[in-house]
This record gives structure tokens, sequence and C-alpha cells, in this order.
């Protein structure tokens, strides 16, 4: 079965620090990648796609970067984080083909930036 | 007008009630629908598909509206453990609606 890691669980930053988040998935080839951004208490906001090793999307301009190094790895990563950049941040997977299969999603980052 | 639109709540009802959320998308290009369920501080989770014809997984309804472009989910018999945040999505641009409150109550 699929399954889908994504870490750290949590992070405390100090702002104008670097970051980067991991997310792989497992049982699956050429999945579709999502990161998302939910702050407290609103929706959850796209942030970046890829359909491929290094094919990004993003949908947001901002202070953060995608990359797909490898089929099944999606890394986020900041050079300078901003106070905005707090939020839960999100990891996910679908079946790559078509906008028609639904995303799963790990576990979620919290990232506090102080 | 939002892409995707839903009624934040809080629904607050007893156990045992039947509850209903619609959810609103502007785009009638989109193709799939889905109702996520996200419980206090965790991710989303795939609660079920919504098919052109409706369906059912036990006490859970989906259905689909294209004239009007709306999707809703039904609940009956509500659980205390049916308390989340009801999350729909719309696949063409993969887009997500803020989600609906609901907390059930003894």
């Amino acid at each position: 079965s699929q399954t889908i890691h994504q870490w750290p669980a949590t992070l405390v930053q100090p702002v104008g620090s670097p970051l980067s988040l991991e997310c792989t998935v497992e049982g699956t080839s050429n999945p579709n990648l999502y990161w998302y951004r939910q702050a407290a208490g609103r929706g959850l906001q796209l942030l970046f796609y890829s359909v491929g090793i290094g094919q990004i999307s993003s949908e947001v301009p901002q202070n953060l970067s995608a990359s797909r190094p490898q089929d099944r790895q999606f890394i986020l990563s900041s050079k300078k984080l901003l106070l905005s950049d707090s939020g839960f941040y999100l990891c996910a997977w679908s079946d790559r083909g078509s906008n028609n299969q639904p995303q799963h999603f790990g576990d979620g980052t919290r990232l506090s930036i102080l | 007008r939002k892409e995707v639109e839903q009624d934040p709540g809080p629904f607050n009802v007893p156990e045992g009630a039947t509850v209903a959320f619609n959810c609103t998308y502007s785009n009638s290009a989109s193709q799939s629908f889905f109702w996520y369920r996200q419980d206090c501080r965790k991710e989303p989770k795939l609660l079920m598909s919504v098919y052109s014809s409706g369906n059912e997984d036990g006490r859970f309804t989906a259905q689909l509206n294209r004239a009007s472009q709306y999707i809703s989910l039904l609940i009956r018999d509500s659980k205390l453990s049916d308390s989340a945040t009801y999350l729909c999505v719309v696949n063409v641009g993969v887009r997500f609606g803020a989600g609906t409150r609901l907390t059930v109550k003894p």
C-alpha cells in the first residue's frame, strides 16, 4: 500500500532562517506531488505541485520554493523565513495522469516562526 | 466569487441528528469532487468521492448538482466521532473549500 512520510512534525524557527521540509512517498510510481499551507482556522492553500522530477508549478509567488530531486521526494524550502510563513504545511500525493484522483496527505509539519 | 465556497459553520447538532453541508464551485468545467474530513490539528483525510449519480457510504451520502454547481454531504444518525471540519475539493485546479465545522453533542 502507498504511504507518505513528512517531517519534521513540528518546527520552530527564527525569522530570517532557512527552511527545508521533506516529503517522501512509498508504494507508488510517478505520483503527482503537492505542498499546501493551512493558516490557523483557514482552508488549504496550494503552494506547489509537481507532475514529475524537476517539474514544479507554483501557485502563489512568495519566498518559498520547491524541488523534486527524485520521483517520490518533494522538498519545500526557503532561504529566509518570514513571520507570515507560520502555518501547517501539508504534503500530498495523487495518482498521476489527471486531476480526477483524490489527494492523500502526510501528517503535516506545524511551523512556528519567532 | 471564490472558486470553492462552503458555509464555515459551526454546525452544532445533537447525537442522532441528520445534518447536511453544501459546497458551491464556480468553474463549470470541474470534473471531480471529493469530501475530506479534518480533525483538529491533523491532516485532511479522504471521506468519499462524489459521483455524478450520487453515492452513499454507510451514514454518509454525497450528491452532485452540476446545473447549480454544488456538491452536498449528508450525515445521518450523527455520532460524537463525526465532530470535525469537512472540506470539499474540486479537482480542476485542485481547489479546497475552507471547510465546515461540525460539532455533535451528546
